[in-house]
C-alpha cells in the first residue's frame, strides 16, 4: 500500500530557483491538499483540491502554484523560491468531506538558499 | 475564523505516568475534531476521531471527547510508553470553511516520556 508518496524528500535550492514538489496517491481520494510545517506554526494550508480540475487557496497560497490534472497527482510549484519558503511540505489526500480523516505523506524538507 | 489552541510544549513525562494534552477550539460550523501524532522525520497519523458531541474516540489507550458546551477535545492516556514520544497534533475540519475538507491544526505539544 503505497498511500500517498511526496518526492523529493529533500531539497536545497537558491533563491529564485523554481521548483516542483511531487505529490500523488493510489486511494482514488477526491480531495488532496498541501501544508507547510514550521517550528512552533503547527501545520498551515497552503492549497486544496476537491477534484480533478478544482483547485482553491488556502491560508498561506502566495509564491505557490498548484494544479490537478488528474485524480492522483497534486504538484506543488514555488515559482521563484525565497528563503521564506523554507519549510517542510506535507501533501494529504482523503476520501470525502468533514468526519473523513487525511492521509499524510512523509514530507519534503526544503532549505532555501 | 476557526482556530485550535492546544497547550504549550514540551510535556516530560516519566513512563506509566497519566497524560493530558488539552486543546480548545473555535468553529464556525460543527466541526469534527481529529488527533494526529507526528513521530520523529515521518509524516502525521490519525490517532482518533469523533465527528459530534459526546463521542468519544479511542486508540492504542488514548482517549478523547468531543465536549460541544466547552468547545473541547482533551487528549488522555492512563500510562505512556517512551514509544509514545512524538508530537501531537489537535485539528479540526469545519464544512462552513474550505469546502469542509481542510484541516485547521493546532501548533502541536511535544511529548518526551523518559525511562
Amino acid at each position: 500500500n503505497a498511500g500517498v508518496t511526496q518526492t523529493p524528500k529533500f531539497q536545497v535550492l537558491k533563491t529564485g530557483q523554481s521548483m516542483t514538489l511531487q505529490c500523488a496517491q493510489d486511494m482514488n481520494h477526491e480531495y488532496m491538499s498541501w501544508y507547510r510545517q514550521d517550528p512552533g506554526m503547527g501545520l498551515r494550508l497552503i492549497h486544496y483540491s476537491v477534484g480533478a480540475g478544482i483547485t482553491d487557496q488556502g491560508e498561506v497560497p502566495n509564491g505557490y502554484n498548484v494544479s490537478r490534472s488528474t485524480t492522483e497527482d497534486f504538484p506543488l510549484r514555488l515559482l521563484s523560491a525565497a528563503p521564506s519558503q523554507t519549510s517542510v511540505y506535507f501533501c494529504a489526500s482523503s476520501y470525502g468531506q468533514g468526519g473523513q480523516p487525511q492521509h499524510f505523506g512523509d514530507g519534503t524538507r526544503l532549505s532555501i538558499l | 475564523g476557526d482556530s485550535v489552541t492546544q497547550m504549550e510544549g514540551p510535556v516530560t513525562l516519566s513512563e506509566e505516568a497519566f497524560l493530558t494534552i488539552n486543546c480548545t477550539y473555535t468553529a464556525t460550523g460543527y466541526p469534527s475534531l481529529f488527533w494526529y501524532v507526528q513521530y520523529p522525520g515521518e509524516g502525521l497519523q490519525l490517532l482518533l476521531k469523533a465527528t459530534k458531541a459526546d463521542d468519544k474516540g479511542s486508540n492504542k489507550g488514548f482517549e478523547a471527547t468531543y465536549r460541544k458546551e466547552t468547545t473541547s477535545f482533551h487528549l488522555e492516556k492512563g500510562s505512556v510508553q517512551v514509544s509514545d514520544s512524538a508530537v501531537y497534533f489537535c485539528a479540526l475540519s469545519d464544512p462552513a470553511t474550505n469546502s469542509g475538507y481542510a484541516l485547521n491544526f493546532g501548533k502541536g505539544t511535544s511529548l518526551l516520556v523518559t525511562p
